[in-house]
């Protein structure tokens, strides 16, 4: 149980192209979920949480508007790139908390989706 | 938000049991410990999570003192394919958004 996949793995835009990441929660319900950015080598850096039917929350230094969150049901959430630069490309990764669960937050990863934009 | 601290590399050998260790000074009374590991270009997988003393699953071990300042994964007779970094990470249930650290990075040679 409690599965988290991301749609696609892999992806190569054109530089200001617009990329839109799924993420699924596969097994369980998530009315919260975070996408996360990892750059090579470097630990993940929070970028915003997520909510089912409410606007997005963004970290500090995260653009709203060019990272844009949607969160339209219990199991997905999808994060949009939009204009993407080269800055851009990295490695985003979702997480999903299962609403379920009492207790501490357990919180399940997707798999990552490699961006490159050239 | 409590901060951690642990080595930032380790290595072993095929076998041998591995013991990492995390500082969290300032971990507050609603605070679980939870440790996750990732491979390269793999989303972070959950390995245990703790509130005290000692939680044992399939894969690891987690010992936590009375004080909870700090905790200790523990990865029995380990094999080349637990080669990952492995983070520690303090989770707020009230926050629930995780804070990364830069994590430990484990080799394990044949």
């Amino acid at each position: 149980g409690a599965v988290v996949s991301q749609h696609p793995s892999r992806v190569i835009c054109k530089s200001g192209t617009s990329v839109k990441i799924e993420c699924r929660s596969l097994d369980f319900q998530a009315t919260t979920m975070f996408w996360y950015r990892q750059f090579p080598k470097k630990s993940l850096m929070l970028m915003a949480t997520s909510n089912e039917g409410s606007k997005a929350t963004y970290e500090q230094g995260v653009e709203k508007d060019k990272f844009l969150i949607n969160h339209a049901s219990l199991t997905l959430s999808t994060l949009t790139v939009t204009s993407a630069h080269p800055e851009d490309s990295s490695f985003y990764i979702c997480s999903a908390r299962d609403s379920g669960l009492a207790g501490a937050d357990t919180q399940y990863f997707g798999p990552g989706t490699r961006l490159t934009v050239l | 938000l409590a901060k951690t601290t642990q080595p930032i590399s380790m290595d072993s050998y095929e076998g041998q049991e591995v013991n990492i260790t995390c500082s969290h000074n300032n971990i507050a009374t609603n605070d679980y410990i939870t440790w996750y590991q990732q491979f390269p270009s793999q989303g972070p997988r959950f390995i245990i999570q703790g509130y005290k003393t000692k939680v044992t699953n399939e894969v690891a071990s987690l010992f936590i003192p009375a004080d909870r300042k700090s905790s200790t994964l523990s990865l029995p007779r380990v094999s080349l394919s637990d080669t990952a970094v492995y983070y520690c990470l303090v989770v707020y249930t009230g926050r629930r958004a995780l804070t990364f650290g830069s994590g430990t990075r484990l080799q394990v040679q044949p």
